[in-house]
């Protein structure tokens, strides 16, 4: 069964600095995909970043940017130049090859101080 | 890009009354729906995979009674919550994606409060 971890239950970061999420994961299958998603406080749910567990190179999508580690099972999300808006939860998943369904972390709630 | 709809945003009904949930794909055909129930400051949890034309796959612990889902078409999928209780209370969102590997998109969900 695949497994995902985030540690961090919050985290408080001042405006314009970076912020990085923790996120290890456990499978055993050789081929995964890891997804973040951001949602606030309104609930829905947001896609922010992918990365493939044969992908090369990190992810990155705009302030987005995925620090893998596949070694040490982890899938970092780095927040770059913070803002305001990106108070909310956020959400580690994973979902193996072949398989359908997402499995969730217990989430992160981010605060960006002005 | 790719949207879904869900309706309604929020329920209020009394106990022991039933109550159906709806998620539409609007610009995508969705063979495949997922249906996550998430409770107060916890992860989503996956209730169970609508498949168009077929029964649904339920996971461990859901009671396929109790929580009915009908996927009749390729863009709707509806979920019914029969004779509702208090724990039922919870945030409800479903999701689907467009092709295989793609991320799943995700509906605003219902927040369902029975009384």
């Amino acid at each position: 069964a695949q497994k995902i971890t985030q540690t961090q239950p919050g985290m408080f970061v001042q405006e314009k600095e970076a912020v990085t999420l923790d996120c290890t994961y456990d499978t055993s299958d050789p081929s995964y995909g890891l997804f973040w998603y951001k949602q606030p406080s309104s609930g829905e749910m947001i896609f922010l970043i992918y990365q493939g567990s044969y992908d090369q190179q990190n992810a990155t999508e705009g302030r987005y940017s995925l620090n893998f580690q596949k070694a040490r099972k982890s899938a970092n999300l780095v927040i770059s130049a913070s803002q305001l808006g990106d108070s909310a939860m956020y959400f580690c998943a994973i979902r193996i090859q072949g398989a359908q369904k997402l499995v969730f972390g217990q989430g992160t709630r981010l605060t960006i101080n002005p | 890009g790719a949207v879904v709809s869900q309706h309604p945003s929020r329920v209020i009904c009394k106990s022991g009354t039933s109550v159906k949930i709806e998620c539409r794909s609007l610009d995508f055909q969705a063979t495949t729906m997922f249906w996550y129930r998430q409770f107060p400051k916890q992860s989503l949890m996956l209730m169970a995979t609508s498949n168009e034309g077929s029964k649904a796959t339920y996971e461990q612990g859901v009671e396929k009674d109790k929580f009915l889902i009908n996927h009749a078409s390729l863009t709707l999928s509806t979920l019914t919550v029969t004779s509702a209780h208090p724990e039922d209370s919870s945030f409800y969102i479903c999701s689907a994606r467009t092709v295989n590997n793609s991320p799943l998109h995700f509906g605003n969900g219902t927040r369902l409060t029975v009384t």
